[in-house]
């Protein structure tokens, strides 16, 4: 299996610009979380998923940040217009869902994407 | 709320030394409870977990035990090696509503030659 992938692995922008980040799952999995991680603030869930739908996005910093998951393999997370506080490296992870059932399941990690706001 | 507490790092050791990093936890009900380690410029990995009380979980030659009653779940290993220095984080999984993951801070390990 191939893991979870994430592209691009590194964006250099400019401040206001649109920046997009994708995430392919792995297969089977209907679980799926993006989190942000700086040396200042650690590693801070932003969204996730269950089967495509967005379960919990208290973790969205503002409303400059959206995600979306449009089918079980694939979900962005858009950053408009960016800003160079959302530096950081931007993980995707994923996991089984055992729908209903207590979950030992371990989250898999994509290698993350560093983003730079320049 | 729910929250998991780390020992702060950087923890800096020489090969062969023992290692604890301290994790304690506060959650509503009965949380599966795992270590993940990250190495530089990578995503983090699972390195052990644990699902009930009194369970122990290992990897590696890492450990950890579900410490119901103190709320711990603090990772040894008897002798670290350089390769092991990396960033450990401690985390909980609650098992309601949509499985959140919760992660501590993270502690930076150093070993050196």
């Amino acid at each position: 299996d191939a893991g979870v992938i994430q592209s691009p692995r590194h964006e250099v922008t400019e401040m206001g610009q649109e920046v997009t980040l994708r995430c392919k799952p792995i297969s089977g999995h209907n679980s799926l979380f993006w989190y942000r991680q700086t040396m200042m603030r650690g590693l801070e869930l932003l969204i996730y998923f269950n089967n495509n739908v967005p379960i919990d996005d208290s973790g969205m910093p503002e409303d400059r940040f959206s995600a979306k998951m449009p089918n079980a393999s694939f979900s962005t997370l858009k950053i408009q217009p960016s800003e160079p506080r959302d530096s950081a490296v931007y993980f995707c992870a994923s996991t089984p869902y055992s729908g209903g059932l207590p979950s030992t399941d371990t989250q898999y990690f994509g290698p993350g994407t560093r983003l730079t706001v320049l | 709320g729910d929250s998991v507490t780390q020992m702060e790092g950087p923890v800096t050791l020489s090969e062969e030394a023992f290692l604890t990093i301290n994790c304690t936890y506060t959650a509503t009900g009965y949380p599966s409870l795992f270590w993940y380690v990250q190495y530089p410029g990578e995503g983090l990995q699972l390195l052990l977990k644990a699902t009930k009380a009194d369970d122990k979980g290992s990897n590696k030659g890492f450990e950890a035990t579900y410490r119901k009653e103190t709320t711990s779940f603090h990772l040894e290993k008897g002798s670290v090696q350089v390769s092991d220095s990396a960033v450990y984080f401690c985390a909980l999984r609650l098992n309601t509503g949509g499985f959140k993951t919760i992660f501590g801070a993270g502690t930076r390990l150093f070993v050196k030659a």
